[in-house]
């Protein structure tokens, strides 16, 4: 267990709809970091939040949006789900900023039909 | 921008071979480099880091030099098992801290 929590685990759900993702970062990380894991497009960075404030914002669609509360934990919203958003969706926590390395969660299995 | 090239895979050597997985890094300042591990159905995990020129980062008989002269970071391993098999992933932070950028990833199977 690395301490980063991710649920649900898996999703199926159809094209058109809006799913969240959870993520509890490890206890003490301020740092919650999105990324997308696709077959064709590897890693890909969505998103940081620090202490609750958005920090970095890298290839996330306009349809994708997320958040982090302030007891920390995020939560990544995507709408108007197409059948292209099928992947894996990892979050990561970390201390404050990412030279140190991340934690990464299990991730999300997102599968759209 | 900041960006990470891997060698392509996928990598299948037998137990006990010799691994060499190369990374090759473009940056701005002096960012730190990482290599993760990702066996299947599972996150990534930290497998070694390295913040600065000259260090090599260890673990679990893996080891790295970060390479200023040549960018690189490449992943050696003396004597694979078969349950090192797993995609590995190189990766620098950015300087600005703000994120890690990751390579493509390298798929490695072992065989006994």
């Amino acid at each position: 267990d690395s301490g980063v929590t991710q649920t649900p685990k898996h999703l199926i759900t159809a094209t058109g709809q809006r799913v969240t993702l959870r993520c509890s970062p490890r206890s003490g990380d301020l740092s919650v970091y999105w990324y997308q894991q696709s077959l064709d497009q590897g890693l890909q960075f969505l998103i940081q939040y620090y202490n609750g404030e958005e920090r970095a914002k890298g290839n996330i669609l306009e349809r994708f949006s997320a958040q982090q509360f302030p007891d920390l934990h995020s939560e990544l919203n995507l709408s108007s789900l197409e059948l292209g958003d099928s992947a894996l969706y990892f979050c990561a926590s970390s201390t404050r900023d990412s030279n140190y390395g991340y934690t990464f969660g299990s991730g999300t299995r997102l599968t759209v039909v | 921008g900041d960006s990470v090239t891997q060698m392509e895979g996928p990598v299948t050597l037998s137990e006990e071979a010799f691994l060499t997985i190369n990374c090759t890094y473009t940056a701005t300042g002096y960012p730190s480099l990482f290599w993760y591990v990702q066996y299947p159905g599972e996150g990534l995990q930290l497998l070694l880091k390295a913040t600065k020129a000259d260090d090599k980062g260890s673990n679990k008989g893996f080891e790295a030099t970060y390479r200023k002269e040549t960018t690189s970071f490449h992943l050696e391993k003396g004597s694979v098992q078969v349950s090192d098999s797993a995609v590995y992933f190189c990766a620098l932070g950015e300087t600005s801290g703000s994120r890690l950028t990751f390579g493509e990833g390298t798929q490695l199977t072992v065989n006994p």
